[in-house]
């Protein structure tokens, strides 16, 4: 069992949708959460980073971190084309700087 | 600031070969990773280098090796290439100051073993 899982996808939805991405991991003392956007051919880039649990919001992006459950969350209101990229979460405990990734959601916004 | 740099952007190779690549950190980032992506394994971590250490590495053979220099500028190098080793290879760099690790990539290597 791989320490994050992530679905693949793809996921389709249309303009205008709230996209919910998820992923889950095993190793409780991960603390540090990210989120990445990865376009087609391009590096990934930082989108969201939390420390420990709770919500962080940035424009319509909004990162949520459940230890309890061991599961993150990114959220995506109005979704546009724009959006369409690969999302890949990671993680990283406080003991050790490595992140470990999930696989990436290919994600489709529909016009 | 300037963002990571790597080069070359596209490189185009024969079985056997080897091949060197070059990234530039963020300006104060002393520490870079170097990943291989590819579409069926995702981003594979290949090692991180801080302040000319290396300081994790992951599961590839020794044909990949690497090395960072004082001005925390690194090169990555894979020896005898094979067909499976083309993939875009990324950079990364982090300031690893007061525990916040967040990377930041470089736009990567396209590397074509033929």
């Amino acid at each position: 069992q791989k320490e994050v899982e992530q679905d693949p996808g793809p996921l389709s939805v249309p303009e205008g949708a709230i996209v919910s991405l998820n992923c889950t991991y095993s190793n409780s003392a991960f603390q540090y959460f990210m989120w990445y956007r990865q376009y087609s051919r391009k590096g990934p880039e930082l989108l969201m980073y939390t420390y420990s649990s709770g919500n962080k919001e940035d424009g319509r992006f909004t990162a949520q971190v459940d230890k309890s459950s061991k599961y993150i969350s990114l959220f995506i209101r109005d979704s546009q084309p724009s959006d369409s990229a690969t999302y890949l979460c990671a993680m990283s405990a406080r003991s050790n700087y490595q992140l470990i990734w999930g696989a990436g959601t290919k994600l489709i916004i529909k016009p | 600031k300037a963002g990571v740099t790597q080069t070359p952007r596209y490189l185009i190779k024969t079985r056997g070969q080897q091949v060197t690549l070059s990234c530039s950190p963020i300006s104060g980032h002393r520490s870079v990773s170097w990943y291989q992506q590819t579409p069926g394994q995702g981003l594979q971590f290949l090692f991180e280098y801080f302040s000319e250490t290396q300081r994790n590495k992951g599961n590839f053979p020794g044909r990949f090796s690497g090395r960072q220099f004082s001005n925390s500028r690194s090169e990555m190098n894979v020896s005898t290439l094979e067909l499976g080793d083309s993939a875009l290879y990324l950079c990364a760099s982090s300031s690893r100051i007061t525990g916040r690790n967040e990377q930041f990539f470089g736009p990567g290597t396209r590397l074509t073993v033929l």
